[in-house]
This record gives C-alpha cells, structure tokens and sequence, in this order.
C-alpha cells in the first residue's frame, strides 16, 4: 500500500537551533512530492514542490531536499513564527491524486 | 489575491439534518478539491473536479456529494450527517492536477 510518513510528529527547538523534518514514501513512480505549512486555524499553504531525486529548493530559512525514498525539509536558524504544522504530500505516476502525511508540528521557542 | 472562500466556518448540527457547506475561489482554476482532516491523519480527498460538470470519487467519498456547476464553486453536501463525518473540512482549487493548491481556511463541523 502505496503510503506517506512524516517524522517526527513534534519537534520543540530554541529559537536558531537548525534541524530537519522527513517525509518518507513507499509510492512507486513518484511524479511529484508537495511541502505545505499549515497554521492553526488555517489551511495548508504551498512551500515547494520537488520533481525528481537530487533536487533541492529552498526558501528563506527553509531548504526542502529529495531522494527516491524521502524528502527533508531543513529549516536553518528558526525563528518562533516559522512555528507550524508541515505537510508533506506525494503524487505518483498511476494517479495523479495525492497521498498525505500526517504532518510534523514544529515549535520554535524564543 | 487568491482567495478560496468556504463558508460556514464553524458548524453544529445533529445527525440526519442535511447541510451544505459551499466553497468558491476567485483564480478561475479548473482543478478544485475536498479533503477532511482528522487528528493523526493525513488529509484524506473526499472529491475532486477537473473541470464544470467533471466529478470524481476521492478516498473518502461515503456519505457526501459534491457539485460543480460553475468554475468557481463547488459546494460540498452531507445528505444525512452522521457523527463520523465530525472533521476540519478543507476545499482547495488548483491550476490544474499536478499543481500546488489554494486551500480555503477551512469548516469545522460537529455532527451530535
């Protein structure tokens, strides 16, 4: 079964203390694999978007990688408003329909 | 600015009474979506439209119907709300499939 795992679930870090999130998948054929940050009371919204394995796209503080088997998102130096919930989402080649992770609750404290 | 509307965003209703929960994007993109959220899931898609008058089963799609009439709207309807349909719903309209989505803030709806 075609599945999609982010660790960990909660990640607490000092404010400029770097660190990763993963985004883990067993889909075969991957077509794309999406980043979202979601905040509370809101809804999920676009960072990146990786194609193949070997890219990397960054933004800010954030850096998203990917290789055939996960993708991280670095985030280097945060700050206490990069606090959120982060998504990842994959797409594969027989169905274009998307299959998501749980998300990664990061918390940034000052 | 982009912008996926959904309304109502807080809903309390009891079982059997039929709601819709409507959600319009002023992009002009065809792709639009339904998904609901629950706690330790992932969003799990409900239905989706390529286009007006094109709908599709997601992976959830037991008890709820959709519409798609006109481009910028695609309400979502429980017939017959039970207590398991209690989520976060989110509606989300892309330029096409495999692009990045506009999501909507979302409607938290309480079925008793």
């Amino acid at each position: 079964e075609d599945q999609v795992t982010q660790s960990p679930e909660a990640l607490r870090l000092q404010e400029g203390e770097s660190s990763s999130l993963n985004c883990s998948y067993t889909v075969s054929g991957l077509r794309g694999l999406f980043w979202y940050r979601q905040d509370p009371g809101k809804g999920p919204e676009f960072l990146f978007t990786l194609y193949s394995a070997g890219e990397e796209k960054e933004k800010e503080r954030l850096k998203a990688t990917l290789t055939k088997k996960e993708s991280f998102l670095h985030i280097t130096a945060p700050k206490p408003e990069d606090s959120a919930t982060y998504l990842c989402a994959v797409q594969w080649d027989s169905n274009y329909q998307l299959i998501w992770g749980a998300g990664t609750k990061l918390i940034i404290k000052p | 600015e982009a912008q996926v509307t959904q309304n109502p965003r807080y809903l309390i209703t009891v079982t059997g009474k039929k709601l819709t929960v409507t959600c319009s994007q002023n992009m002009n993109h065809e792709y639009m979506s339904w998904y609901r959220q629950d706690p330790g899931l992932g969003l799990r898609q409900i239905y989706y439209s390529m286009n007006v008058e094109v709908t599709d089963k997601g992976d959830v799609p037991e008890g709820y119907k959709v519409s798609r009439k006109e481009k910028r709207n695609f309400p979502l309807i429980l017939e017959s709300p039970s207590p398991n349909q209690t989520s976060l719903y989110f509606c989300a309209a892309g330029y096409s499939l495999n692009q990045p989505q506009h999501f909507g803030d979302g409607t938290r709806l309480s079925i008793l």
